[in-house]
């Protein structure tokens, strides 16, 4: 069964500051790897996704993530972060063997403060 | 991309009633997911819906609780039944893109049962 673990529930950063929003995941197949935001009161939004290829993937607002498969890890980064990225970010692991259903972590609430 | 709409955007509910929520996509899809994002926490898939068959229900949820309907091929509900205060959620639909590469996600039903 696949899992992901994100090791930090909450962190908090100063703006312009560069931030690393850590994930672990297990699996014994290959995966598809995801980070998605959700900005308080609203749906989730991709952030930026892993299929194959290159293990540095960018995504929207700045951000980027490293897949890892040695340390099966895929943290996303930011190297200046703004008021505007407070929210809580999930990172998200899929089987594309299957029906693709996405297995969440539990979260990491990103706080930036002035 | 897909525009998923959902309906309510949110309730106040009293205990022992029901809740049907409307799930609406702009074109048609195959599957859709419907999770449970419980206050401070992660998502959780409930069941999988394809239309033209019962829905795939996730460990820990059942048909008689969760009751799920899919008429066509861009339209779903999921009615929450007999609700208790540990309902308290919100309510997510869900589809995926093209190849299965990435999901997409509704602005959620946020649900509080008193």
């Amino acid at each position: 069964a696949q899992s992901v673990t994100q090791l930090d529930s909450q962190v908090p950063v100063f703006e312009e500051a560069p931030v690393e929003l850590r994930c672990n995941y297990s699996s014994s197949v290959s995966v598809y790897l995801f980070w998605y935001v959700q900005y308080p009161n609203q749906g989730l939004q991709l952030l930026l996704k892993y299929l194959s290829g290159s293990t540095l993937v960018k995504g929207i607002n700045g951000f980027e993530a490293e897949f890892n498969k040695s340390q099966t890890s895929f943290h996303l980064r930011k190297p200046s972060v703004h008021i505007s990225d407070t929210a809580e970010y999930f990172c998200a692991v899929s089987d594309p063997g299957g029906y693709n259903k996405l297995i969440f972590g539990a979260g990491t609430r990103l706080a930036v403060h002035p | 991309s897909a525009v998923i709409s959902q309906k309510p955007s949110r309730d106040i509910c009293q205990r022992g009633t029901s809740l049907t929520i409307q799930c609406q996509v702009d074109s048609q899809v195959t599957m859709m997911f419907w999770y449970r994002q419980q206050p401070g926490q992660s998502l959780t898939l409930i069941a999988t819906a394809n239309q033209g068959s019962e829905a795939t229900y996730e460990s820990g949820f059942v048909i008689d609780k969760f009751p799920i309907s899919r008429p066509n091929l861009t339209f779903s509900t999921l009615t929450v039944s007999n609700m208790s205060p540990e309902d308290s959620s919100i309510y997510l639909c869900s589809v995926h893109g093209e190849k299965n590469t990435e999901a997409f996600f509704g602005q959620g039903t946020r649900l509080t049962v008193v």
